[in-house]
């Protein structure tokens, strides 16, 4: 189970931002690989990978996205929040099967 | 690029049957992972079924297997979901994902495809 916090994080623009994904096993692989990713989901748009492995870029997202974390606790970060980052963020784990979300973190301007 | 248009969305009866389409385009279905994810309101996203291109490998969650069935036609580089005996519990968006070749996870995701059970 994938739990992530907070549900909801107001946050003024220009400012950081972090959520948090924790969860219930540990979700290194056989290969020692962490399968975790964070997805972003703007209103009425599908879902949109950023960050994959922990810490790894997806093509075309901006360096202000970044993703860290070990074992059972990962937190991604917005270095300075701008408009188009309002929506709903899910972390998604990938080691098991089947692959599970977190419940998302809706984040608003404040 | 890489694009994903699901088609087959729509109103449905309980009971009822829907095939959702997935044209897939800017890469090859026969040597990629495939899966099909939906998002409620209340269950937010759940993985629904997997399959490989190459037709080695299917699977689904507990909650449609039996119900669904997930596959692909390499020719048209097409993947299908034929969804059955539904429910208002079938009630979501289904979205059609490309696994990633290089990692374990998804890389793209299909603008998907509304589907309601309702009488």
């Amino acid at each position: 189970v994938l739990t992530q916090t907070p549900l909801s994080s107001p946050v003024t623009l220009g400012q950081p931002a972090s959520i948090s994904c924790k969860s219930s096993q540990s979700l290194v692989y056989n290969d020692g690989i962490i399968y975790l990713s964070w997805l972003h989901q703007r209103p009425g748009q599908p879902p949109r990978l950023l960050i994959y492995c922990v810490s790894k870029r997806f093509s075309g997202v901006p360096d202000r996205f970044s993703g860290s974390g070990a074992g059972t606790e990962f937190t991604l970060t917005i270095s300075r929040v701008e408009p188009e980052d309002v929506g709903v963020y899910y972390c998604m784990q990938a080691t098991d099967v089947p692959h599970t979300f977190g419940q998302g973190t809706k984040l608003e301007i404040k | 690029e890489v694009q994903l248009v699901e088609s087959g969305g729509g109103l449905v009866q309980p009971g009822g049957s829907l095939r959702l389409s997935c044209a897939a385009s800017g890469f090859s279905l026969s040597h990629s992972w495939m899966h099909w994810v939906r998002q409620d309101p209340v269950k937010g996203l759940l993985w629904i079924s997997t399959t490989h291109g190459d037709g080695r490998i299917t699977s689904y969650a507990d909650s449609v297997r039996g119900r669904f069935i997930m596959s692909t036609d390499n020719s048209k580089n097409t993947v299908y979901l034929d969804l059955s005996s539904l429910s208002a519990a079938d009630t979501a968006v289904y979205f059609c994902v490309r696994g990633a070749n290089e990692w374990r996870g998804f890389d793209y995701w299909g603008q998907g495809a509304l589907v309601t059970v309702s009488s």
